[in-house]
């Protein structure tokens, strides 16, 4: 089976710190993916990776950053953590192609930004 | 541009009463994927079922079961004899390998199941 790990289920921070959210994949997948769900909006994408040291910009990405220094591994940053950065974060993975192949998640971090 | 829709934001049902989910995507390319996923109270998203565009025929896996109909547009999804196990928000996706989403998943928004004993 798949296995997608976060590093926390659930985050408080404060506004102006910077936060880590790290995800982990034992599967040896390619791909990996940050979204945030927010009640209304839906999930929406943050940034992928498709290769270690690779990122690229999906449809949210201001406020944030990423690092991809090994292939399982795919950590969040939040350079200085904002009210309107409290979310959900999923983070998901897949194989291959990075298009049309399916995504497996983790568990989600539920972030709250004081 | 791709776009899913699921008109349902929530839907209540009894125990045993069969409910159907609706999805409605939008894209111009004949080559996508469309997607299946369940978002228990817990949080993660568990993958459910994924569709090519070539492949028209329906699934039944146990109580789920699923309609893909290019004609309309659309990839329902249908619980038999509901379980208080299957509330939960369903989501449907889509993939465009040669779309402007750079191929990657387009959520629809979401419908919430509650299914009640």
């Amino acid at each position: 089976d798949v296995k997608v790990t976060q590093s926390s289920r659930y985050l408080v921070k404060r506004t102006g710190e910077k936060v880590f959210l790290e995800c982990v994949q034992d599967m040896d997948h390619e791909n990996m993916f940050w979204y945030r769900q927010d009640p209304g909006l839906g999930l929406r994408l943050i940034y992928f990776s498709y290769d270690v040291k690779m990122k690229e910009k999906g449809d949210i990405p201001e406020g944030y950053s990423v690092s991809r220094e090994k292939k399982e591994r795919f950590s969040l940053i939040l350079e200085s953590a904002s009210t309107n950065q409290t979310s959900m974060y999923l983070c998901a993975s897949a194989s291959g192609q990075p298009t049309g192949e399916t995504q497996y998640f983790g568990p989600g971090t539920r972030l709250l930004v004081l | 541009a791709q776009k899913v829709t699921q008109a349902q934001t929530e839907i209540s049902v009894v125990e045993k009463e069969d409910v159907t989910l609706d999805c409605v995507y939008e894209t111009r390319d004949t080559t996508y994927y469309l997607f299946w996923y369940k978002q228990p109270p817990s949080g993660e998203l568990v993958f459910l079922i994924r569709r090519n565009s070539f492949d028209e025929q329906n699934e039944i896996s146990g109580r789920y079961s699923w309609n893909f109909q290019k004609s309309t547009s659309s990839f329902n999804f249908t619980i038999t004899a509901s379980q208080v196990v299957d509330s939960a928000v369903y989501f449907c996706a889509l993939s465009v390998p040669a779309g402007g989403s750079q191929g990657n998943l387009i959520f629809g928004k979401g419908t919430k199941l509650s299914v009640k004993p």
